[in-house]
């Protein structure tokens, strides 16, 4: 069956510091795969999606970005984080009926 | 993608069946009603979709009015593991958007069920 994974859990970091928030599928090949951000209190709001490798479309400037290095790997990332970048980060994949998102665990990220 | 209308929050007392209402009074003609959950700290977790007709899967059932606008997600006999934040979406789903899964989950019902 297929799985996805975040990693990490729980980020808590400073102002200016960079981000890598890395997941990855298993169990499926050439699956889309999508990042998602949800601040507190409210809906999600899709930041990323690719749907091969190295194939990245972005839905809102922001300072953002995903690679995506193999097949089943997307990696979020920033070089200066900012406060407005705290939030739930969710990690995705489309199942074989479109619309059907599957969600990985989550990274809350925290910044101070 | 049709905006979706849904109270705040429900409670049900477990082992009822809940109902969760959506009103959708702009969808299209080839666009599908989705349900989605949200338990707290936790990734959305689909649960059905429909177009037109009743849908009814291992968790729950969803009834679509025959003017489509508006449909109840039923949970036929809720526990508390059922306590979660319940989002109604409505979009189209064609292969030609296959990869553009621009879904705007909104704020959602909060549904508590209460022992």
């Amino acid at each position: 069956s297929q799985t996805i994974h975040q990693w990490p859990a729980t980020l808590v970091q400073p102002v200016g510091s960079p981000l890598s928030l890395e997941c990855t599928v298993e169990g499926t090949s050439n699956p889309n795969l999508y990042w998602y951000r949800q601040a507190a209190g409210r809906g999600l709001q899709l930041l990323f999606y690719s749907v091969g490798i190295g194939q990245i479309s972005s839905e809102v400037p922001q300072n953002l970005s995903a690679s995506r290095p193999q097949d089943r790997q997307f990696i979020l990332s920033s070089k200066k984080l900012l406060l407005s970048d705290s939030g739930f980060y969710l990690c995705a994949w489309t199942g074989q009926a479109a619309g059907e998102l599957f969600f990985g665990e989550g990274s809350r990220l925290t910044v101070l | 993608d049709a905006k979706t209308t849904q109270p705040p929050s429900m409670d049900c007392a477990e082992g009822r069946a809940a109902n969760l209402p959506c009103n959708h009074s702009t969808i299209s003609g080839n666009e599908y009603v989705y349900w989605y959950r949200q338990i707290h700290s936790q990734g959305p977790q689909y649960i059905i979709h429909g177009l037109k007709n009743n849908e009814t899967n291992e968790m729950a059932s969803l009834i679509i009015t025959e003017d489509r606008k508006s449909s109840t997600l039923i949970l036929p006999h809720a526990t508390l593991r059922d306590t979660a934040v319940y989002y109604c979406i409505v979009r189209v789903a064609t292969w030609r958007n296959f990869g553009n899964e621009k879904l705007t989950f909104g704020t959602g019902t909060r549904l508590t069920i209460i022992p």
